[in-house]
């Protein structure tokens, strides 16, 4: 069974860093591209960033360039997201996805983790 | 960046009711599209890619339709289950990009 397990959410000051990791199992990771998505509270979804599968190309959306980075561990089946210089509007549920095999939307989500911005 | 208009934002149906979603891009984007489907609470779950295909596991009256511009997910008779919230996503050039969302309520 596919599981996608995200963790690394919280409470952070502006201006502060965050790391968020997905824990992937139930199926070959190292052969996926990867998606972040968040979602801020009571609106709808966004596209963040999304990664291949051996780590070498990355794209952001305008909103997180230069401030968010993806990476993976494949020898470990896990996803990041690190957040450096957070807003206040970055607070959102943070989704990682699986981006389906035969179809570049992704098939599979995690759970979500939760990180507020605030002061 | 491609923008997606969804429409209606929200609808109010019963349960056997046809309801039908539009998403419209900007500009072409062949049928590089896919639809979602989020319950409060819920992380979203796929219904159709490529425009048109049904996910696996997904029921028979949720279909999808278009291509180019305008897209339309329909579903045949509403069930109780299905109300919740459906979102469009293009995958034709980044940025993706979602629609707004439509929220589906019981009438």
């Amino acid at each position: 069974e596919v599981q996608l397990v995200e963790s690394g959410g919280g409470l952070v000051q502006p201006g502060g860093s965050l790391r968020l990791s997905c824990a992937a199992s139930g199926f070959t990771f190292s052969s996926y591209w990867m998606h972040w998505v968040r979602q801020a509270p009571g609106k709808g979804l966004v596209w963040v960033s999304r990664l291949n599968s051996d780590g070498s190309s990355t794209n952001y959306a305008d909103s997180v360039k230069g401030r968010f980075t993806i990476s993976r561990d494949n020898a470990k089946n896990t996803l990041y997201l690190q957040m450096n210089s957070l807003r206040p509007e970055d607070t959102a549920v943070y989704y990682c996805a699986r981006e389906g095999n035969y179809d570049p939307t992704p098939d599979y989500w995690g759970q979500g983790t939760l990180v507020t911005v605030s002061s | 960046d491609i923008q997606m208009t969804q429409s209606p934002s929200s609808l109010s149906a019963s349960v056997g009711d046809r309801v039908t979603i539009t998403c419209r891009a900007s500009q072409g984007i062949r049928n590089d599209l896919g639809w979602y489907q989020q319950k409060a609470g819920e992380a979203p779950k796929r219904l159709i890619y490529a425009a048109s295909s049904l996910q696996s596991g997904v029921p028979s009256r949720f279909s999808g339709s278009g291509s180019g511009t305008e897209f339309t997910l329909t579903i045949s008779s509403l069930q109780p289950e299905d109300f919740a919230t459906y979102y469009c996503l293009q995958h034709n050039s980044y940025p993706r990009t979602f629609g707004q969302g439509t929220k589906v309520e019981v009438k």
